[in-house]
Order: C-alpha cells, then sequence, then structure tokens
C-alpha cells in the first residue's frame, strides 16, 4: 500500500559523525519535506524539495544537508556542524499543487546523541 | 516569531462532552488552514482543512470553524472518543509564506 518509509526508527549519533535518514515514498508525490520535532514545539522546517535535483532551505537548514536523485527518495544528513541534533525527524510529501499543502508525514526517526 | 499559536498546550474532556482546541494567527496573508492529529512516536495525519472563503467546515464529529477579523480558527469534536487523545496541531498557509506554518500543538485528553 501506499505510503511514506522512513528508516531507521532510532538513531544514534556519535560526537563529531554524520548520520543519514533514509525517507521513500510511493505516492508518486512531487514534494517532499523535513521536518524537525522538538518537545513542546511545533515542527519546523529543515529542507524542502519541489522537483528531482532541486531542494530549497527552510527555517532552520544550518548543520543538515539533502539530496533529490530520485523523486521518490529524500534523505536527510544530520552533520556534525549541527550542534543540537537531538529530535523527532519528520519525513512528508505533498501532491501540491500549493507547498506544503495536505502533507502525508512518514512514521519519523527518532535522532539521540551517545 | 510565532505566527501560528496554540496557547493552550494541554486541554482534559470527558468522554462524551465537546473537546475545542483553539488557534491564533498573526499573518494575514494566511488563506488555507488545517488541523493535524499526531499520536506518539508518529507522523501526524491530516485531519480537517478550511479555505479563508468560508467559515465553517464539518467533517463528522469533526468541525473547524475560523473567524478572520479576530485572526482565529477553533477545532470541535463531538462527542469526544478515548481515541481522541493525541496532540494537535493548527497549521496555516498563505500567499508570500508558501511555506506551511505549524503551531507548537495541544495535547488532548479524553477522560473516560
Amino acid at each position: 500500500d501506499g505510503g511514506i518509509t522512513q528508516s531507521p526508527k532510532y538513531l544514534f549519533r556519535k560526537e563529531g559523525q554524520n548520520v543519514t535518514l533514509s525517507c521513500e515514498q510511493n505516492l508518486n508525490h512531487d514534494a517532499m519535506y523535513w521536518y524537525r520535532q522538538d518537545p513542546g514545539q511545533g515542527l519546523r522546517l529543515i529542507y524542502y524539495s519541489q522537483i528531482v535535483n532541486d531542494f530549497q532551505k527552510g527555517d532552520i537548514a544550518e548543520g543538515y544537508s539533502v539530496s533529490r536523485e530520485k523523486k521518490e527518495s529524500f534523505p536527510l544528513t544530520v552533520t556534525s556542524a549541527q550542534k543540537n541534533p537531538t529530535a523527532f525527524y519528520l519525513c512528508a510529501s505533498s501532491p501540491g499543487p500549493r507547498l506544503g499543502e495536505k502533507l502525508f508525514f512518514g512514521s519519523g526517526t527518532q535522532l539521540s546523541v551517545l | 516569531d510565532q505566527q501560528v499559536k496554540q496557547n493552550s498546550p494541554s486541554l482534559s474532556v470527558q468522554e462524551g462532552r465537546i473537546s475545542i482546541l483553539n488557534c491564533d494567527y498573526t499573518n494575514s496573508m494566511f488563506d488555507y488552514f488545517l488541523w493535524y492529529k499526531k499520536y506518539p512516536a508518529e507522523g501526524p495525519t491530516f485531519l480537517i482543512s478550511i479555505s479563508s472563503i468560508k467559515d465553517k467546515n464539518e467533517d463528522g464529529r469533526f468541525t473547524v470553524f475560523l473567524n478572520k477579523s479576530a485572526k482565529h480558527l477553533s477545532l470541535h469534536i463531538v462527542p469526544s472518543q478515548p481515541g481522541d487523545s493525541a496532540v494537535y496541531f493548527c497549521a496555516a498557509i498563505g500567499f508570500g509564506n508558501e511555506k506551511l506554518t505549524f503551531g507548537t500543538g495541544t495535547r488532548l485528553t479524553i477522560i473516560p
């Protein structure tokens, strides 16, 4: 059945290490997004992509990088430059036409620092 | 600058009663509003939306009301059920701000 798959469910990062969170969708959506959720806060946009081979910074892009080589995939790398990476990361997609309207979310990845 | 505000971090309601969740916004360019429901350790799921050309939208037990002059919207759940216990996020989008902006969420607990 169609949906968004995020992996892994839980991830641990050591100091100075880069980690990559996977996001795959089979909904045939053009737009994909990465959000971060911290306790007591709303969802904050990290990066988004409206089309293959193109992506834009969101509100909190520093310390993160993305790629969009395939329509179905939008991996997020949390680099060592991200000083406070512990959070719940959510990937989403939308059919458009308006950016961010009616998002479909994955089940999330909890990232913690060792 | 928090453009979408949910001032109540938590709300407890008796099963069978009405739950009312509130959301305020500051950006007058927002023209489409959505509510998402989130269970712990899961992604949010879309619940209901409303365009700024309407003041009410209803879907089963869920109704969203929009008061544009007050820049306020509310989600009514009638009757409340135990499965409604979750965090509810209000979100908005509009011309000149085409990315969805989320509120901080309200945790709803339905008491059996």
